[in-house]
């Protein structure tokens, strides 16, 4: 049962321009939405996350937006450069110090 | 701030071996987590502990793998025996009580041949 899913297993955008990547979840009961950054042979890195009570949530040039009612959040990238490359993972969460739930991962490639 | 250390960063087995991996969580937090990540598959939780408490290990295939984290910092997870389609990137991750979100270490690749 994949509680978290992102659909596009790649995207590609030029720079400058704006990334958005999608993720959808079934479980009511997540209160934090995550995302996070991975590069190859690396860990993840927390990017920005957003609590359920909230529908966006910024910082510089990532903005995460939640739709409750639809299960489906977003992440813009603004203006997108070529270091955004990587693959970006959503995960979710019950609340602070619990485990995480992820999705597939959407490999972003941002072209000159 | 040191990050979370693991330990080895790439391991080749044969299958029926066993193996264990190792890692040490940003200091002060006492949650950590070790998740096993199949190629084009998103990070899946393994086993959670609270300190030296398991709080989750409902997904850890008990049969063969193992993990402790005596006196609640440093933890290892062990394989054994091992199979083929225990070739995966294994991840360990930590949170203190009020992080919403968890820190992952660079992670150790292990391929079973």
């Amino acid at each position: 049962d994949q509680q978290v899913k992102q659909n596009s297993p790649s995207l590609s955008v030029q720079e400058g321009r704006i990334s958005i990547l999608n993720c959808d979840y079934t479980n009511s009961m997540f209160d934090y939405f995550l995302w996070y950054k991975k590069y190859p042979a690396e860990g993840p890195t927390f990017l920005i996350s957003i609590s359920s009570i909230k529908d966006k949530n910024e910082d510089g040039r990532f903005t995460v937006f939640l739709n409750k009612s639809a299960k489906h959040l977003s992440l813009h990238i603004v203006p997108s450069q070529p270091g955004d490359s990587a693959v970006y993972f959503c995960a979710a969460n019950a609340g602070t110090a619990s485990k995480l739930t992820f999705g597939t991962g959407t490999r972003l490639q941002v072209t000159l | 701030e040191a990050g979370v250390a693991q330990s080895p960063r790439y391991k080749i087995i044969e299958k029926r071996q066993s193996v264990a991996f190792w890692c040490n969580p940003i200091s002060g937090h006492a949650t950590l987590y070790w998740y096993q990540q199949i190629l084009g598959q998103g990070p899946k939780l393994l086993i959670q502990f609270q300190n030296n408490g398991v709080v989750d290990d409902s997904q850890l295939p008990k049969d063969r793998f193992s993990a402790e984290r005596l006196k609640g910092v440093d933890s290892t997870l062990k394989i054994q025996p091992a199979k083929l389609e225990d070739s995966a990137v294994y991840l360990c991750a930590s949170s203190s009580w009020e992080d919403t979100e968890a820190f992952f270490g660079q992670g150790t690749r292990l391929t079973v041949v």
